[in-house]
């Protein structure tokens, strides 16, 4: 089946908008997890959804940033009043369980550009 | 938690020639460890992964044994081809047990590029 996809694949805001971020994961899968790729911190984790639940939020930057997964599946990241140091690739990634050794797969990325 | 430490690089490499990406880790018991690789405009995809002390992951050529004794995973290929210009990112769990053996720390990341 399809992989892990992201969308959009390219998003510039101005400084101050909000955005959200799409992610689709591998059918099936019941893990998911949201990463941020950027020049200085290289790969962080942002948060963990085990089916629709959250248990682990402790990577989301600060209060600006939310995120929600519905049925089981796709989830949106939003960053509220975007500021320049959120320009980052966003990553989505998913697994079948949250078994150590478990394979994340992830998605292409969102490349987001806050002006 | 658990963390990584990877050869930053970049690393250039003429085709066919030999490469070694240098990864060590600190980290509480034995977790899993991670090659991923990034292909310029694509996304993260596993490359290889060792389970436990001792195992040899491969895949396309490309190896790593989980070394607890130096607390290494080095990637290393025999001859490296063109095709194999990427990122590389060397991951580990970020601890083992309390719900946080499912979150990923990675490495900075190695970009290598091969010439023909």
């Amino acid at each position: 089946g399809a992989g892990v996809s992201q969308s959009p694949s390219n998003k510039v805001t101005e400084k101050g908008k909000d955005v959200e971020l799409r992610c689709d994961p591998i059918s099936g899968h019941t893990a998911l997890y949201w990463y941020r790729q950027s020049l200085g911190q290289g790969l962080e984790f942002l948060i963990y959804f085990q089916g629709n639940s959250a248990p682990d939020k402790s990577g989301l930057p600060s209060d600006r940033f939310s995120a929600e997964r519905t049925g089981g599946s796709v989830s949106t990241l939003t960053i509220q009043r975007t500021q320049q140091e959120d320009s980052a690739v966003y990553l989505c990634a998913s697994s079948l369980a949250r078994v150590t050794g478990d394979e994340q797969f992830f998605g292409p990325g969102t490349r987001l550009t806050v002006l | 938690g658990n963390s990584v430490t990877q050869m930053e690089g970049p690393v250039t490499l003429s085709e066919e020639a030999f490469l070694t990406i240098n990864c060590t880790y600190t980290a509480t018991g034995y977790p899993s460890l991670f090659w991923y690789v990034q292909y310029p405009g694509e996304g993260l995809q596993l490359l290889l992964k060792a389970t436990k002390a001792d195992d040899k992951g491969s895949n396309k050529g490309f190896e790593a044994t989980y070394r607890k004794e130096t607390t290494s995973f080095h990637l290393e290929k025999g001859s490296v081809q063109v095709s194999d210009s990427a990122v590389y990112f060397c991951a580990l769990p970020k601890g083992n047990s309390g719900g946080s053996n499912y979150k990923l720390t990675f490495g900075k990341g190695t970009l290598l590029t091969v010439n023909p």
